[in-house]
Order: C-alpha cells, then structure tokens, then sequence
C-alpha cells in the first residue's frame, strides 16, 4: 500500500538549472497538493489540482509549474531554480475536498540549490 | 485573512508529564481543522480532523479538542516515542477548494 510517492528523495542543483518533482498516488484521489516546508515557516501551499484536468496557484506560486499528467500524477517543475527554492517539497492527496476527506502526505524530496 | 498560530513552538517533557498544545485560528467559516504528527525527515501523519465547536477526539495518549477560536491537543502521560513536530491545519468554507493553512508546528521532546 504505497499511498503517495515522490521522487527524487534528494536532489542538489545549481542556480539555474531545471528539474521536475514527481508525484503518484495509488488511492485514486481526486484531489493533489505540493506544498513547500521551511524552518519556521510551516507547510505552505504551491499549487493544488482540484480534479484531474484543472490546477491552480496557491499561496507561493512563482517559480514553478506544475503538470496534472493524469489522475494518479501531479508533477511540480522547477524551470531556473533559485536558491530560494531550497526547501523540502512535499505532494499531498486527498479523495475530494469535502468534509471527512483525510489528506494524505507524501515522504518529502529535500531540495538544495546552491 | 486565514491564519493558524500555534504555541508554544518548542515544548520538553518528562515521560509521564501531561502537557497541552495550543492552536489558535482565524478563518472566514471552519470547515474542518486538521492535526497531523511528523517525525523528522518524514512527510506529516493524519491524527486527527474536528468540524464543530465542543467536538473532541481521542486516539491512545492524545486528546484533541475545539473551540470556535481554538484547538487544543493534549497529551496525558507522555512516552518518548510521543516525541515529534505535531502540525495544526484549517480548512475555510470559503472557495471550497479543499486547501489547508498549515500553522508552524509544535516540537515536542519527551525524555524518559
């Protein structure tokens, strides 16, 4: 029961170069999430997928991209990383955005641009 | 604008010393608010959701409750396994888009 997968656990760019963060999920979730966590900062949002087919900013969008591949598949791309996007990336799921509806995060990717 | 502030940030128990963690909101209507435990290096674990003041939930040493202002997480009797960043969440009527509001989390120590 694999739940949400992200991959690559760890990575380290350098300024300017591009990357895409993947994510999976096995739960057949509508919804998917990337969020961003820095010390002191807490969990903050990137960009969320309501439904397959639709996504839209969150609370810190710029900078990034993100890709609804298909249901299970949420990809968040770093075109010209900063070091400002040094952080751990996390992609969530959850079955819709109703009430009882758990969301469910995935293990991290901690990401150093230097 | 919808805020989570959470208290205190840093908190150090003995094993067997009760202790509250606090979670104080401001959102445009509650839809649910959210705790979650994460252990270091891993993505956030669901404990627990409330949707309605006076409502509370239990699961083994941890208590969670809710006001229209606030939450509170308690924690009877403490083992230092119970030891981790426990996260507070909201998430508004408004817009219905399913977001959470992440607070900045407690870390909590328990030596034995």
């Amino acid at each position: 029961n694999a739940g949400v997968t992200q991959t690559p656990k760890f990575q380290v760019l350098k300024t300017g170069q591009s990357m895409t963060l993947q994510c999976a999920q096995d739960m057949n979730h509508n919804s998917m999430y990337w969020y961003r966590q820095d010390p002191g900062m807490g969990l903050r949002l990137i960009y969320y997928s309501a439904s397959e087919g639709t996504t839209d900013k969150g609370e810190v969008p710029n900078g990034y991209n993100v890709s609804r591949l298909n249901k299970r598949e949420f990809s968040l791309r770093l075109e010209s990383a900063a070091p400002s996007q040094t952080s751990v990336y996390f992609c969530a799921s959850r079955e819709g955005q109703g009430l009882g509806n758990t969301i469910y995060f995935g293990e991290g990717s901690w990401l150093t641009v230097v | 604008e919808d805020q989570v502030t959470q208290s205190p940030e840093a908190l150090r128990l003995q094993e067997g010393e009760s202790s509250s963690l606090n979670c104080s909101y401001t959102v445009s209507g509650l839809r649910g608010l959210f705790w979650y435990r994460q252990d270091p290096g891993k993505g956030p674990e669901f404990l627990f959701t409330l949707y309605s003041a006076g409502e509370e939930k239990e699961k083994e040493r941890l208590k969670a409750t809710l006001t229209k202002k606030e939450s509170f997480l308690h924690i009877t009797a403490p083992k230092p396994e119970d030891s981790a960043t426990y996260l507070c969440a909201v998430q508004a009527r408004k817009g219905n888009t399913g977001k959470l509001i992440f607070g900045q989390g407690t870390t909590l120590q328990v030596k034995p």
